[in-house]
């Protein structure tokens, strides 16, 4: 089975500082995609990034980095420059190639520090 | 942007009840999911829906729930009978393709009393 694991449950940074949020998952399928997505306290699920397995090179998007280590199943988000708004649940997440689900993480909340 | 839009925001149902929730996806998004988040627990996934019928369930998504696309613009979810473990958010999504990102909207608070 598919599993998408954070074993951050909360973690603060302080503004304009880097923090990194860790994910880990099982698969077996060899092409995927794996996102980040943010929740923040206005409920919507915004999509921070999407990384697809075959491509070797981390995806970036501005202040939003991925390191994505295939071989060892891990997903990391660095959040660089970290700002009041970035404060939001982060939630991991995993789609097999062919398949309309996606499998999330439980999450892990990020509180950003004045 | 164009966003996808569900309501009512929260919903209060007595038990036994039937309950419809609404969503209107992205003007030309063909895929429309719906996923479910019971209090600290995981995003779950429940149904997509292409060309007017039901692509992918999982095993949650039982005789309970159905979907429909009424209309050009509406994507529903309806619960029969609802219990007090349906109590949850409800997602919406859509994407413009089956490989492509979806993009959820806000959800709904469906509380069961």
């Amino acid at each position: 089975a598919q599993t998408v694991t954070q074993s951050q449950p909360e973690m603060s940074v302080q503004e304009a500082e880097t923090v990194t949020l860790s994910c880990t998952y099982d698969t077996s399928e060899s092409d995927y995609y794996l996102f980040w997505y943010k929740q923040p306290p206005s409920r919507q699920m915004i999509l921070v990034i999407r990384q697809e397995a075959y491509k070797q090179q981390n995806a970036t998007e501005n202040r939003f980095s991925v390191n994505f280590q295939k071989a060892a199943k891990s997903f990391s988000l660095k959040i660089s420059d970290s700002q009041l708004g970035d404060a939001a649940m982060y939630f991991c997440a995993y789609r097999a190639e062919g398949d309309d689900k996606i499998i999330f993480g439980k999450g892990t909340r990020l509180h950003i520090l004045p | 942007e164009p966003e996808v839009t569900q309501t009512p925001s929260h919903q209060v149902t007595q038990m036994g009840q039937e309950v419809i929730l609404r969503c209107v996806p992205i003007s030309n998004h063909l895929y429309f999911y719906w996923y479910r988040q019971i209090l600290g627990q995981k995003v779950e996934f429940l149904v997509s829906f292409y060309n007017n019928e039901i692509s992918e369930k999982s095993e949650i998504f039982d005789d309970q729930f159905s979907v429909e696309r009424p209309d050009g613009s509406n994507f529903t979810l309806k619960i029969r009978s609802t219990k007090l473990e349906d109590s949850a958010m409800y997602f919406c999504a859509s994407s413009p393709g089956g490989n492509q990102p979806q993009h959820f909207g806000d959800g709904t608070r469906l509380s069961i009393l």
